[in-house]
Protein backbone atom coordinates (compact mmCIF):
# COMPACT_ATOMS: atom_id res chain seq x y z
CA UNK A 1 0.00 0.00 0.00
CA UNK A 2 2.93 2.29 -0.74
CA UNK A 3 1.87 5.92 -1.31
CA UNK A 4 4.94 6.95 -3.83
CA UNK A 5 6.10 3.38 -5.44
CA UNK A 6 9.75 3.97 -7.64
CA UNK A 7 10.94 1.10 -9.62
CA UNK A 8 13.67 -0.14 -9.58
CA UNK A 9 15.05 -0.19 -6.44
CA UNK A 10 18.75 -0.89 -7.62
CA UNK A 11 19.81 -0.41 -11.48
CA UNK A 12 23.39 -1.23 -12.75
CA UNK A 13 24.28 -0.39 -16.08
CA UNK A 14 27.01 0.01 -18.34
CA UNK A 15 27.96 3.99 -19.20
CA UNK A 16 26.27 4.74 -22.92
CA UNK A 17 22.81 2.47 -22.24
CA UNK A 18 19.79 4.00 -21.83
CA UNK A 19 17.56 3.46 -18.84
CA UNK A 20 14.00 4.45 -17.19
CA UNK A 21 13.37 4.85 -13.86
CA UNK A 22 9.27 4.67 -13.40
CA UNK A 23 7.44 6.47 -10.43
CA UNK A 24 3.99 5.85 -9.35
CA UNK A 25 1.65 7.57 -6.64
CA UNK A 26 -1.72 6.70 -5.18
CA UNK A 27 -1.94 9.66 -2.80
CA UNK A 28 -3.99 11.75 -5.29
CA UNK A 29 -1.72 14.28 -5.52
CA UNK A 30 -1.17 16.62 -8.66
CA UNK A 31 2.42 17.29 -8.83
CA UNK A 32 5.12 15.30 -8.94
CA UNK A 33 9.05 15.48 -8.57
CA UNK A 34 12.10 13.78 -9.45
CA UNK A 35 15.35 14.62 -7.10
CA UNK A 36 19.15 13.71 -7.30
CA UNK A 37 20.60 13.13 -4.32
CA UNK A 38 24.62 13.01 -4.50
CA UNK A 39 27.13 10.68 -3.02
CA UNK A 40 27.55 13.62 -0.16
CA UNK A 41 23.58 13.26 0.53
CA UNK A 42 22.84 16.30 -1.08
CA UNK A 43 19.52 16.67 -2.67
CA UNK A 44 18.18 18.39 -5.62
CA UNK A 45 15.75 19.16 -7.64
CA UNK A 46 15.85 18.16 -11.13
CA UNK A 47 12.10 18.35 -12.39
CA UNK A 48 8.34 18.77 -11.54
CA UNK A 49 5.32 18.15 -12.87
CA UNK A 50 1.63 19.41 -12.50
CA UNK A 51 -1.29 17.91 -13.46
CA UNK A 52 1.05 16.06 -16.66
CA UNK A 53 2.50 19.35 -17.83
CA UNK A 54 6.26 20.01 -16.78
CA UNK A 55 6.79 23.33 -14.47
CA UNK A 56 10.24 22.95 -12.89
CA UNK A 57 13.15 22.15 -15.10
CA UNK A 58 16.14 22.60 -13.25
CA UNK A 59 19.59 22.58 -14.62
CA UNK A 60 19.99 18.67 -16.09
CA UNK A 61 21.27 17.69 -18.88
CA UNK A 62 18.60 16.86 -21.85
CA UNK A 63 19.80 13.03 -21.52
CA UNK A 64 17.23 13.20 -18.70
CA UNK A 65 13.62 13.08 -20.17
CA UNK A 66 10.81 12.76 -17.89
CA UNK A 67 7.64 11.64 -19.11
CA UNK A 68 3.89 12.04 -17.17
CA UNK A 69 1.43 10.06 -18.95
CA UNK A 70 -1.62 10.90 -16.21
CA UNK A 71 -1.01 12.54 -12.81
CA UNK A 72 -0.13 9.61 -10.81
CA UNK A 73 3.12 8.71 -12.37
CA UNK A 74 6.32 10.17 -13.61
CA UNK A 75 9.18 8.41 -15.41
CA UNK A 76 12.43 9.37 -15.77
CA UNK A 77 14.39 8.32 -19.13
CA UNK A 78 18.52 8.47 -19.02
CA UNK A 79 20.20 8.36 -22.44
CA UNK A 80 23.82 7.53 -23.11
CA UNK A 81 24.68 6.76 -19.15
CA UNK A 82 27.69 8.57 -17.93
CA UNK A 83 29.48 7.85 -14.61
CA UNK A 84 28.97 11.28 -13.53
CA UNK A 85 24.78 10.03 -13.61
CA UNK A 86 25.40 7.06 -10.78
CA UNK A 87 23.51 8.70 -7.65
CA UNK A 88 19.84 8.09 -5.99
CA UNK A 89 16.79 9.20 -7.71
CA UNK A 90 14.08 10.04 -5.70
CA UNK A 91 10.67 10.86 -7.14
CA UNK A 92 7.90 12.77 -4.77
CA UNK A 93 4.95 13.97 -4.63
CA UNK A 94 2.79 16.51 -3.60
CA UNK A 95 -0.96 18.08 -3.32
CA UNK A 96 -0.31 21.35 -5.24
CA UNK A 97 2.54 23.42 -6.78
CA UNK A 98 3.44 25.28 -3.77
CA UNK A 99 3.57 22.97 -1.13
CA UNK A 100 6.42 21.91 1.36
CA UNK A 101 4.90 18.50 2.13
CA UNK A 102 7.08 16.37 -0.19
CA UNK A 103 5.95 12.88 -0.37
CA UNK A 104 8.96 10.55 -1.29
CA UNK A 105 9.62 7.21 -2.85
CA UNK A 106 11.89 4.96 -1.25
CA UNK A 107 14.66 5.74 -4.27
CA UNK A 108 16.50 4.30 -6.92
CA UNK A 109 20.42 3.96 -6.51
CA UNK A 110 21.73 3.78 -10.24
CA UNK A 111 25.34 2.34 -10.82
CA UNK A 112 27.13 3.62 -14.26
CA UNK A 113 29.58 1.47 -14.45
CA UNK B 1 22.39 31.62 -5.53
CA UNK B 2 20.35 30.94 -2.44
CA UNK B 3 22.36 27.66 0.37
CA UNK B 4 21.33 26.33 3.17
CA UNK B 5 24.07 25.70 5.42
CA UNK B 6 23.24 22.94 8.07
CA UNK B 7 25.80 22.21 11.14
CA UNK B 8 26.59 20.14 12.71
CA UNK B 9 27.69 17.38 9.57
CA UNK B 10 27.42 14.58 11.65
CA UNK B 11 26.80 14.06 15.69
CA UNK B 12 26.61 10.76 17.60
CA UNK B 13 24.69 10.55 20.35
CA UNK B 14 24.25 8.39 23.63
CA UNK B 15 20.39 7.17 24.22
CA UNK B 16 19.01 9.69 26.59
CA UNK B 17 20.65 12.99 25.27
CA UNK B 18 19.38 16.13 23.90
CA UNK B 19 19.97 16.81 20.45
CA UNK B 20 20.16 20.18 18.42
CA UNK B 21 21.07 21.31 14.92
CA UNK B 22 20.45 24.33 12.56
CA UNK B 23 20.38 25.84 9.26
CA UNK B 24 21.24 29.42 8.05
CA UNK B 25 21.27 31.10 5.04
CA UNK B 26 22.33 34.80 3.62
CA UNK B 27 18.68 34.62 2.23
CA UNK B 28 15.55 35.26 3.87
CA UNK B 29 13.09 32.01 3.62
CA UNK B 30 9.11 32.59 4.20
CA UNK B 31 8.94 28.61 5.29
CA UNK B 32 11.88 26.40 6.86
CA UNK B 33 10.99 22.63 7.48
CA UNK B 34 12.82 19.20 8.30
CA UNK B 35 12.90 16.27 7.27
CA UNK B 36 14.49 12.93 8.49
CA UNK B 37 15.87 10.17 6.06
CA UNK B 38 16.12 6.68 7.47
CA UNK B 39 19.15 4.77 5.51
CA UNK B 40 17.56 2.98 2.26
CA UNK B 41 14.38 5.24 2.00
CA UNK B 42 13.47 8.93 1.30
CA UNK B 43 12.88 11.94 3.15
CA UNK B 44 10.04 12.27 5.84
CA UNK B 45 8.19 15.34 6.80
CA UNK B 46 8.72 16.26 10.42
CA UNK B 47 7.71 19.51 10.95
CA UNK B 48 7.09 22.43 8.83
CA UNK B 49 7.14 26.23 9.99
CA UNK B 50 5.71 29.21 8.29
CA UNK B 51 5.95 31.97 10.64
CA UNK B 52 8.92 34.04 11.47
CA UNK B 53 9.33 33.13 15.62
CA UNK B 54 7.03 30.12 15.28
CA UNK B 55 8.10 27.22 17.74
CA UNK B 56 6.68 23.82 16.52
CA UNK B 57 6.73 20.43 18.53
CA UNK B 58 6.52 17.19 16.82
CA UNK B 59 6.64 14.58 19.93
CA UNK B 60 10.24 14.88 21.16
CA UNK B 61 11.19 17.12 18.23
CA UNK B 62 11.08 20.41 19.04
CA UNK B 63 11.96 23.30 15.63
CA UNK B 64 11.80 27.01 15.37
CA UNK B 65 11.61 29.70 12.66
CA UNK B 66 14.18 32.11 13.03
CA UNK B 67 12.75 35.67 14.06
CA UNK B 68 15.40 36.93 11.10
CA UNK B 69 13.82 34.00 8.84
CA UNK B 70 17.63 33.47 7.54
CA UNK B 71 17.53 30.25 10.20
CA UNK B 72 15.96 27.49 11.89
CA UNK B 73 17.44 25.25 14.28
CA UNK B 74 15.63 21.47 15.39
CA UNK B 75 15.93 19.78 18.58
CA UNK B 76 15.38 16.33 19.72
CA UNK B 77 15.24 15.44 23.62
CA UNK B 78 15.85 12.20 25.14
CA UNK B 79 17.35 10.39 22.49
CA UNK B 80 16.37 7.03 21.33
CA UNK B 81 18.49 4.30 18.91
CA UNK B 82 15.62 4.77 16.12
CA UNK B 83 16.44 8.41 16.16
CA UNK B 84 20.06 7.78 14.22
CA UNK B 85 19.41 8.96 10.38
CA UNK B 86 19.98 12.20 8.20
CA UNK B 87 18.24 15.37 9.67
CA UNK B 88 17.39 17.54 6.50
CA UNK B 89 16.40 21.58 6.98
CA UNK B 90 14.44 22.89 4.01
CA UNK B 91 13.34 25.95 2.46
CA UNK B 92 10.83 27.05 -0.41
CA UNK B 93 12.68 29.60 -2.42
CA UNK B 94 11.41 33.04 -3.59
CA UNK B 95 9.06 32.83 -6.27
CA UNK B 96 10.81 33.19 -9.91
CA UNK B 97 14.74 33.12 -7.84
CA UNK B 98 16.77 32.75 -10.88
CA UNK B 99 13.80 31.26 -12.77
CA UNK B 100 12.97 28.80 -10.10
CA UNK B 101 10.03 29.13 -9.13
CA UNK B 102 9.55 29.07 -5.64
CA UNK B 103 11.45 25.22 -5.09
CA UNK B 104 12.12 23.62 -2.19
CA UNK B 105 15.86 23.33 -1.67
CA UNK B 106 17.48 21.30 0.90
CA UNK B 107 20.59 21.78 3.61
CA UNK B 108 22.95 18.80 3.05
CA UNK B 109 22.41 17.01 6.23
CA UNK B 110 23.05 16.26 9.46
CA UNK B 111 23.79 12.66 10.24
CA UNK B 112 22.94 11.51 13.73
CA UNK B 113 24.94 8.16 14.60
CA UNK B 114 24.78 6.28 18.11
CA UNK B 115 27.89 6.77 20.09
CA UNK B 116 30.15 3.12 19.73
Amino acid sequence: DTAVSQTPKYLVTQMGNDKSIKCEQNLGHDTMYWYKQDSKKFLKIMFSYNNKELIINETVPNRFSPKSPDKAHLNLHINSLELGDSAVYFCASSHGTVNEKLFFGSGTQLSVL
Amino acid sequence: GQQLNQSPQSMFIQEGEDVSMNCTSSSIFNTWLWYKQDPGEGPVLLIALYKAGELTSNGRLTAQFGITRKDSFLNISASIPSDVGIYFCAARQSMNYGGSQGNLIFGKGTKLSVKP
